[in-house]
């Protein structure tokens, strides 16, 4: 069975510009969330999405925003990139939504922003 | 939310037993503690959780002493492949799927 997928896996972009991120959960799972990893740090909570909607949300700018698909897929869109936004992209897909023990993460979308 | 407290790096070599200890003292009472691993440019990938006492699966242990303020992960017969970063992390399962990451331990195996 496949596994979280993300796409892309690397993007360069530059200061100002856009960048949406895709996400496809694990077969069955309606839950996803983002997390963003800069380097050398641990993983920092973005956005929960469950059936369509939002059920979390971290300490982000309104420059992040995210939508999740009748499909369970969801997408991760940053506006008005600024270097800080380079950092590895994560996505992760439970089968639930309240639940917080085992999370399933893709390997990430990696930003560069020059 | 529960802060949690681990080394930043430790050294071992292959075949020998590791423990990672992580110090929670503000611990609530429907928090679980929750191990990840993850390699670099990878996802984190989930190791082991428990509540309470010593939980073990096909890849590690989890050690919790009665007062809860404290856990060890510890993984058996360490490989150069078990080279990675370590997450404890401590919250309520019912809350949502917002995992808090602290800064892990960097463990790096040697030959």
């Amino acid at each position: 069975d496949a596994g979280v997928t993300q796409s892309p896996t690397h993007l360069i972009k530059t200061r100002g510009q856009q960048v949406t991120l895709r996400c496809s959960p694990i077969s069955g799972h309606k839950s996803v969330s983002w997390y963003q990893q800069v380097l050398g740090q641990g993983p920092q909570f973005i956005f929960q999405y469950y059936e369509k909607e939002e059920r979390g949300r971290g300490n982000f700018p309104d420059r992040f925003s995210a939508r999740q698909f009748p499909n369970y897929s969801s997408e991760l869109n940053v506006n008005a990139l600024l270097l800080g936004d380079s950092a590895l992209y994560l996505c992760a897909s439970s089968g639930q939504a309240t639940f917080t023990g085992e999370l399933f993460f893709g390997e990430g979308s990696r930003l560069t922003v020059l | 939310l529960a802060k949690t407290t681990q080394p930043i790096s430790m050294d071992s070599y292959e075949g020998q037993e590791v423990n990672i200890t992580c110090s929670h003292n503000n611990i609530a009472t429907n928090d679980y503690i929750t191990w990840y691993q993850q390699f670099p440019s990878q996802g984190p990938r989930f190791i082991i959780q428990g509540y309470k006492t010593k939980v073990t699966n096909e890849v590690a242990s989890l050690f919790i002493p009665a007062d809860r303020k404290s856990s060890t992960l510890s993984l058996p017969r360490v490989s150069l492949s078990d080279t990675a970063v370590y997450y404890c992390l401590v919250g309520d399962n019912n809350a949502g799927n917002m995992l808090t990451f602290g800064g892990g331990t960097r463990l790096m195996v040697k030959p």
